[in-house]
């Protein structure tokens, strides 16, 4: 079954406890990033990869960090995570080969920083 | 500054009835425009996309429209089902390459019997 995995589902940690969320995806995409959620907020793009050791920035990079090492895979990684990084964050992928392809998207993290 | 508008913000109505959702985008260059449906606790599904050249478009029970004229777009959802509840998010795309998506915030919508 084609589809973008993360975990955990949920996580609950501390201020300044390093931590990495892990995606992978099982359709060959070219294109992964990652969004946080929040209430009022919408969806918000914190990074982003077009294909291996390729990364950018989205709207949102500060206090995240990502790395593409591989194609499926795509982790998101809080060296010192803050309360306002509580939040509900999805990761996606798409083919950009295929004109106009949809993105796919986790089923999401929920992370809680106390 | 590229934005894009949904309306209402949430809604509530009885199961088999009909509503519309709207999203108005003021984004340029524009390449599309895609629904997509996010169910509580999961990541959104596309529902469909909309470009410049089309008008309307059906998903079954989902139509949508785009009028590129006045930046607006509406999903109608026909005959509402229990499981049609979830928020509803409009996504433009200003590139091609998908790269570069300005999110709506998404109605939320609720269905009851």
């Amino acid at each position: 079954e084609a589809q973008v995995t993360q975990n955990p589902r949920y996580l609950i940690t501390v201020t300044g406890k390093k931590l990495t969320v892990t995606c992978s995806q099982n359709m060959n995409h070219e294109y992964m990033s990652w969004y946080r959620q929040d209430p009022g907020l919408g969806l918000r793009q914190i990074y982003y990869s077009m294909n291996v050791e390729v990364t950018d920035k989205g709207d949102v990079p500060e206090g995240y960090k990502v790395s593409r090492k591989e194609k499926r895979n795509f982790p998101l990684i809080l060296e010192s995570p803050s309360p306002n990084q509580t939040s509900l964050y999805f990761c996606a992928s798409r083919g950009v080969r295929t004109y106009n392809s949809p993105l796919h998207f986790g089923n999401g993290t929920r992370l809680t920083v106390t | 500054k590229n934005q894009v508008e949904q309306s209402p913000q949430s809604l509530i109505i009885l199961e088999g009835k009909n509503c519309t959702l709207q999203c108005n985008y003021t984004v340029s260059p524009f390449s599309n425009l895609r629904w997509y449906k996010q169910d509580t606790g999961r990541g959104p599904v596309s529902l469909t996309i909309m470009t410049f050249s089309e008008n309307t478009k059906s998903n079954g029970r989902y139509t949508a429209t785009l009028d590129a004229d006045t930046k607006q777009s509406s999903l109608h959802i026909t005959a509402s089902q229990l499981s049609d509840s979830a928020s509803y998010i409009c996504v433009v795309s200003v590139n091609q390459a998908g790269t570069a998506l300005i999110f709506g915030k998404g109605t939320t919508l609720s269905v009851s019997s």
